[in-house]
């Protein structure tokens, strides 16, 4: 079965940089697109963008454009996202989740643990 | 930027129809999903393309969309549906940038 497995907790100062991995197992990883997205404390989900199976497309969200980068390494299974310029705002849970691939639009399916970043000083 | 608006909350007994919204310009031409998020989880895909449910998902769920309007229904709703809920979609012409809803938190007492 499709398994998503995050790294763990983090805590960052503000302006620091931030990187969360997410290890693929159960499904051929080269065939499918991987999502972001990012829950603040009590709030709604946030889509941060998505990367294609091969790493050779990206596209992310207007609001963290210039701040996210994804990338991922076909030999380990595993799909990185970094945010830089960390401030409070961002603190939140952060989850990685794999697009099903073989529909006409892009959208998670299953979805990885979670992992909290919390920005502080 | 693209906007889906929800209710913020949705309140039935249990046994009742519960009807969750989603307005978005674009959804007449763009798809609507749904995710189910319970308290400390991660979300669950409950509908896709609009009125596909998944494997797993009770049948109690269906989503449906007209003009402007996708809307996700809960047939019978039951205390273990109390969740919040998300509608997804997109404005992109290339399929390429996508959005969340602001989520509706459904309370079935």
């Amino acid at each position: 079965q499709v398994h998503l497995v995050q790294s763990g907790a983090e805590v960052k100062e503000p302006g620091a940089s931030v990187r969360v991995s997410c290890k693929a197992s159960g499904y051929t990883f080269s065939n499918h697109w991987m999502h972001w997205v990012r829950q603040a404390p009590g709030q709604g989900l946030d889509w941060l963008g998505m990367i294609s199976p091969n790493g050779g497309l990206r596209s992310y969200s207007q609001n963290f454009q210039g701040r996210v980068t994804m990338t991922r390494d076909t030999s380990t299974s595993t799909v990185y996202m970094e945010l830089s310029s960390l401030r409070s705002e961002d603190t939140a849970i952060y989850y990685c989740a794999r697009d099903p691939g073989d529909t006409s639009g892009y959208f998670p399916d299953y979805w990885g643990q979670g992992t909290l970043v919390t920005v502080s000083s | 930027s693209y906007e889906l608006t929800q209710p913020p909350s949705v309140s039935v007994s249990p046994g009742q129809t519960a009807r969750i919204t989603c307005s978005g310009d674009a959804l007449p031409k763009k798809y609507a999903y749904w995710y189910q998020q319970k308290s400390g989880q991660a979300p669950v895909l409950a509908i896709y393309e609009d009125t596909k449910r998944p494997s797993g998902i009770p049948e109690r769920f269906s989503g449906s969309s007209s003009g402007t309007m996708a809307t996700l229904t809960i047939s019978g709703a039951q205390v273990e549906d109390e969740a919040d809920y998300y509608c997804y979609s997109t404005d992109s012409s290339d399929n390429m940038l996508w959005v969340f809803g602001g989520g509706t938190k459904l309370t079935v007492l």
